[in-house]
């Protein structure tokens, strides 16, 4: 069985703080994908990166980063010089070759001025 | 291109009422899922299909129905509302399954009285 957790529920920081967002995954697969998601103010589901279980690179993207370590089963991820606009509903996923992708329960970012 | 459009925006519906939560994509894309987003629960899958005439069940497909007549088309239909139904719909569609990102919709906020 696949699943993701989310240990982080809710996230208040101050502008400009750095925050990492932390998602375990547990699977029995040697392939499967990692996925993070955003989900503003505004409910839409927008894609933020894909990683894949053969690939262990770290990865930034402007402020963002992430970190994945099979060994840890992880895929964290940063936000440096957090912005009002961070504020939103992260998701981590998980899937394998299938159909399926398994969400994790979301860390609701919080970002004030 | 429109990506993954959904209607309606909004329903109210009351126990046992039936209707069809519209769902249609023009990236040409096999493969469409419907997810139920309840508060504290992440996205879970009811529905799910590999492509035009070929459909089956997620994680939650009690009480919902689904067709898959046309590649763009996706409809997820209720067939006897009940309050436990009360959720944010999304539709999503992608190249394929495992690797490739979900394009997610706007979503459809349901809610059965």
């Amino acid at each position: 069985a696949q699943k993701v957790t989310q240990a982080q529920t809710e996230i208040s920081v101050v502008e400009k703080e750095d925050v990492t967002l932390d998602c375990v995954y547990e699977t029995r697969d040697t392939t499967y994908y990692l996925f993070w998601y955003k989900q503003p103010p505004s409910g839409e589901l927008v894609f933020l990166i894909r990683r894949n279980s053969f690939d262990e690179q770290n990865e930034i993207s402007g402020r963002y980063s992430w970190n994945f370590q099979k060994s840890t089963s992880s895929f964290n991820f940063t936000i440096t010089a957090s912005q009002v606009v961070d504020s939103a509903v992260y998701f981590c996923a998980l899937s394998n070759s299938g159909y399926a992708l398994n969400f994790g329960k979301g860390t609701s970012l919080l970002v004030t001025p | 291109n429109a990506g993954v459009t959904q209607t309606p925006k909004f329903q109210v519906l009351k126990t046992g009422q039936s209707m069809t939560l519209q769902c249609a994509q023009d990236m040409n894309h096999e493969y469409m899922s419907w997810y139920r987003q309840d508060p504290g629960m992440g996205l879970r899958l009811i529905h799910y299909s590999v492509g035009a005439g070929i459909t089956d069940q997620g994680e939650v497909p009690n009480g919902y129905n689904v067709s898959r007549s046309t590649t763009e088309d996706f409809p997820l239909r209720l067939l006897s509302a009940a309050p436990s139904q009360t959720s944010v719909y999304f539709c999503a569609s992608s190249r394929g399954t495992g690797a490739y990102e979900q394009y997610f919709g706007p979503g459809t906020r349901l809610t059965v009285t």
